[in-house]
């Protein structure tokens, strides 16, 4: 089993849906998670983190983390052609050396 | 712009000579990472560094060194290159002060593509 899993996709939505990735851990101990996005031959970018059970909102993204089922998912609302790229899911490991343990990344596909 | 450059961002090099990635940052971060991207693999982490002098090893180690001699400087070397080392290297930099340590926030460079003939 994988640190970290998500489903490579593609995920295809239309333009002006609601885009879901997903991400699964296997470290319970695990406090700390985040997003990156990485556009098809560029370097990832982080959008988002979060630390605590629920929902985090920032513009059109929403992180949730449900520590209980070790799941952590990205809802992008409105979804733009420019949203098209690969989303990484990253886990910190436990300590304060900032070491992320990466998913493969999901592709999302969003289509005018 | 976190103002991390990453040279050279390309190489192509053949099985058996050295090869030294450079990181360079502007900004005094005290957290420094290399990490390789692979199709099927996604981001793997080589090498970190919190400290001048002070370098750890990540998941994928074998096969490379590092060094950190100033703050702004993080050096990835492969003493003998293989075709398995055929990657995008990734440089980052992390957020982190005192004792609270590294915050997971990572800011990547643009990456270098190596490729090992």
């Amino acid at each position: 089993q994988k640190e970290v899993e998500q489903n490579s996709g593609p995920l295809s939505v239309p333009e002006g849906a609601i885009a879901s990735l997903n991400c699964t851990y296997s470290d319970r101990v695990s406090q700390s998670f985040f997003w990156y996005r990485q556009y098809s031959g560029k370097s990832p970018e982080l959008i988002m983190s979060i630390y605590s059970n629920g929902d985090k909102e920032d513009g059109r993204f929403t992180a949730q983390l449900n520590k209980a089922s070790q799941y952590v998912s990205l809802l992008i609302r409105d979804s733009q052609p420019s949203d098209s790229a690969t989303y990484l899911c990253a886990v910190k490991r436990p300590g304060n050396t900032g070491k992320l343990i990466f998913g493969q990344g999901t592709t999302l596909q969003v289509k005018p | 712009d976190a103002g991390i450059t990453q040279s050279p961002r390309h190489k192509v090099t053949e099985t058996g000579t050295p090869v030294t990635l450079r990181c360079h940052q502007t900004e005094n971060h005290r957290y420094m990472y290399w990490y390789r991207q692979d199709p099927g693999h996604g981001l793997r982490l080589i090498h970190y560094s919190y400290g001048v002098k002070d370098t750890d090893k990540g998941e994928v180690s074998d096969g490379y060194s590092v060094s950190r001699s100033k703050t702004e400087d993080f050096l990835l070397t492969l003493e003998s290159a293989t075709s398995s080392q055929t990657s995008v290297y990734f440089c980052a930099i992390g957020r982190g002060t005192g004792l609270a340590g590294a915050t997971g926030e990572l800011f990547f460079g643009e990456g270098s593509r190596l490729t090992v003939l």
